[in-house]
């Protein structure tokens, strides 16, 4: 097993462009989740998935924000009209999915660093 | 309100001393569960460890043991006999419920320093 991957692991773009990354989870977790992270801050919630099914979605992402897993397998995240304050760390994980268990760990990758110019 | 504590925003300890990282949390449910993280510079956050509000031990993995005061409301990670790779940003987290179904909201960390 690789652990969770996440492409690309930098980007850099203009305001306004469009940005997309990808996160393959472990194969046999159900559970996908995206978070963001700024500097010398803990990671955020931004959404998560039990398969294909975006279930939880925090305020935090915007409507320029959308993130899809369409065979419950990998994910995307899109941020149109880029803004410099989207620049952070991009970290997506994934669990088993062990329903009525608190600890279904989480396992984190690489993560994707943004910076907007 | 903020969830999760750290007060340590760094740390520096001399290799093979035992450190002791700090963390309280603050909730109104019964069941929740505790996580400690470990990101090194590379960026990659690294499961270290886990507690359950009903599990009655302190959990243990290797070096790394969690230091569990419930009415304190307090998940202390300590790591024995330290080592330079031991260096990273550590990370409380904290999952509210019974359902594995919830966000795991994180602290603002603590940067760990080893010195050899």
């Amino acid at each position: 097993d690789t652990g969770v991957s996440q492409d690309p692991r930098h980007k850099i773009t203009k305001r306004g462009q469009n940005v997309t990354f990808r996160c393959d989870p472990i194969s046999e977790h159900n559970r996908l989740y995206w978070y963001r992270q700024t500097l010398g801050q803990g990671p955020e919630f931004l959404t998560y998935f039990q398969n294909e099914a975006q279930l939880e979605k925090s305020r935090l992402l915007s409507d320029r924000f959308s993130a899809e897993r369409p065979k419950g397998s990998f994910s995307t995240l899109e941020i149109q009209r880029t803004e410099q304050g989207d620049s952070a760390m991009y970290l997506c994980a994934s669990s088993l999915g062990l329903a009525g268990v608190s600890a279904d760990t989480q396992y984190f990758g690489p993560g994707t660093r943004l910076t907007v110019l | 309100a903020q969830k999760i504590t750290q007060t340590q925003p760094g740390m520096f300890v001399q290799e093979k001393e035992a450190v002791t990282l700090d963390c309280t949390y603050d909730t109104s449910d019964q069941s929740y569960g505790l996580f400690w993280y470990k990101q090194p510079s590379s960026g990659e956050m690294i499961f270290l460890i886990y507690q359950g509000s009903y599990d009655e031990q302190n959990a243990t993995e290797g070096r790394y043991s969690l230091n569990f005061q419930k009415a304190r409301k307090s998940a202390n990670l300590v790591i024995s006999a330290s080592q330079l790779g031991d260096s990273a940003m550590y990370f409380c987290a904290m999952r509210e419920g019974n359902s594995s179904a919830s966000k795991i909201i994180f602290g603002s960390g603590t940067r760990l320093s080893i010195r050899p």
